[in-house]
């Protein structure tokens, strides 16, 4: 199967920045997702890597290196409502055209 | 809004029984795709329409199906409920027939009992 492998959890503070990291196999990569899921809630798109490199867009940050299977996500200038889990997701060619998700990392700001 | 939309949004059920969760996709997508979130596993893929067909399978039970219709939106059948089957289930649509562009629908929460 195609493993995705992300931290379960992680704590921060306002203002702070944060790293999640996530691994994946390599074989059969066709692109990478990141979400956003607050609890009860569907996941929303915050970002998408298929080349190697650094893709910014705000506080988030998502990088991607295709010979490692390494991603991660940085947020910048934490606040509050960041606080929920964020899902990482791949595109395989085996897995036909659809997303294979990651567990999620639970990600808990405090002031 | 994403403007996929799913109904019901709860739904409530006893074990054995038959339900059907719809799910309208953004206007101009051709792809629905059908994930599964319970608290132990995580959200799983469980199958993919693309212009009316089938185009991929992940953990998808036998005792669930689904279809796209002509109009494009799509219904993903649950027969004979077990109690493990609670769980969200969200519905997601993309342009084409791959995921670059996809948005969630909120959801149906459903629960076995």
């Amino acid at each position: 199967g195609q493993n995705i492998d992300q931290p379960t959890e992680m704590t921060a503070t306002e203002g702070a920045i944060v790293q999640i990291n996530c691994t994946y196999q390599t074989s059969g990569f066709n692109g990478l997702f990141w979400y956003q899921q607050h609890a009860g809630e569907a996941p929303t798109f915050l970002s998408y890597n298929v080349l190697d490199g650094l893709e910014e867009k705000g506080r988030f940050s998502s990088f991607l290196s295709r010979s490692k299977g390494y991603s991660y996500l940085l947020l910048k200038e934490l606040q509050m409502k960041d606080s929920a889990s964020y899902l990482c997701a791949v595109v395989y060619y085996q897995a036909g055209t659809a997303l294979i998700f990651g567990k999620g990392t639970t990600l808990s700001v405090s002031s | 809004d994403s403007g996929v939309t799913q109904t019901p949004k709860h739904l409530i059920t006893a074990t054995g029984q038959r339900v059907t969760l719809r799910c309208s996709p953004r206007s101009g997508d051709l792809s629905v795709y059908w994930y599964q979130q319970s608290l132990d596993q995580g959200l799983q893929f469980l199958i993919q329409y693309y212009n009316g067909e089938e185009r991929a399978k992940g953990n998808i039970l036998e005792r669930f199906s689904a279809q796209q219709f002509p109009d494009l939106h799509s219904e993903l059948n649950l027969s004979s409920l077990e109690l493990g089957d609670s769980a969200l289930y969200f519905c997601a649509s993309s342009e084409d027939s791959t995921p670059r562009d996809n948005d969630f629908g909120p959801g149906t929460r459903l629960l076995v009992l």
